[in-house]
């Protein structure tokens, strides 16, 4: 079966401040992909980023970038320079060759950005 | 390009009721999924389907059901509605492929149901 675990519940920083969502999954298969998620207040899931289990390179796209560890089965998120509009609930979420057709999502990480 | 349409938006139901929810997916996408949301169990996977076929399903009780049109329009129904059906139900879609490929799983705004 296939676990996704975000320990940290709620976030709150400062407007300009760096925030990095912290996320670890749960595999047997070897073939896989990670996904993050926001959702804002009005419901919609934004997709934000997605890595393949086969490329751990790490890249950054505008204020976000990511850290992909499969010896420590992680997949960090992290946000640069924070803006109030940054402020939502983050999901990370995993999906397997082997279940295909389905994401499993983590309990979600609260991200408060205070003016 | 539209993304991923769903009506109603807010919805209320008395207990025993059904209810049905419906899904435009992206232009072009085949796959279409629904999830639960609920503060206590989170995002839950309810079903995917792919040219009109059920390719997966979550464990939720029969009460839940759905179906695709030949034009990739989904449909989800829950009857015999609970107090704890209140959620978001959320769909999403996806370009889809025979195989699996890890496609980007795109969502909607949701549906929010609450059950009196």
């Amino acid at each position: 079966a296939q676990k996704v675990t975000q320990a940290q519940t709620e976030i709150s920083v400062v407007e300009k401040e760096d925030v990095t969502l912290d996320c670890v999954y749960e595999t047997r298969d070897t073939t896989y992909y990670l996904f993050w998620y926001k959702q804002p207040p009005s419901g919609e899931l934004v997709f934000l980023i997605r890595r393949n289990s086969f490329d751990e390179q790490n890249e950054i796209s505008g204020r976000y970038s990511w850290n992909f560890q499969k010896s420590t089965s992680s997949f960090n998120f992290t946000i640069t320079a924070s803006q109030v509009v940054d402020s939502a609930v983050y999901f990370c979420a995993l999906s397997v060759f082997s279940n295909d057709y389905k994401l499993s999502f983590g309990a979600g990480t609260t991200v408060t950005v205070r003016a | 390009k539209a993304g991923v349409t769903q009506t109603p938006r807010y919805l209320i139901k008395t207990r025993g009721q059904q209810v049905t929810l419906s899904c435009s997916p992206i232009s072009g996408h085949r796959s279409v999924s629904w999830y639960q949301q609920t503060p206590g169990q989170g995002l839950q996977f309810l079903f995917e389907y792919f040219s009109e076929t059920q390719r997966n399903k979550g464990n939720f009780p029969g009460r839940f059901s759905g179906r695709q049109f030949s034009n990739s329009r989904s449909e989800m129904n829950v009857s015999t509605l609970e107090l704890g059906d209140s959620a978001l139900y959320l769909c999403a879609s996806s370009l889809g492929d025979e195989t699996w490929s890890g496609n980007t799983i795109y969502f909607g705004e949701g549906s929010w149901l609450t059950v009196v």
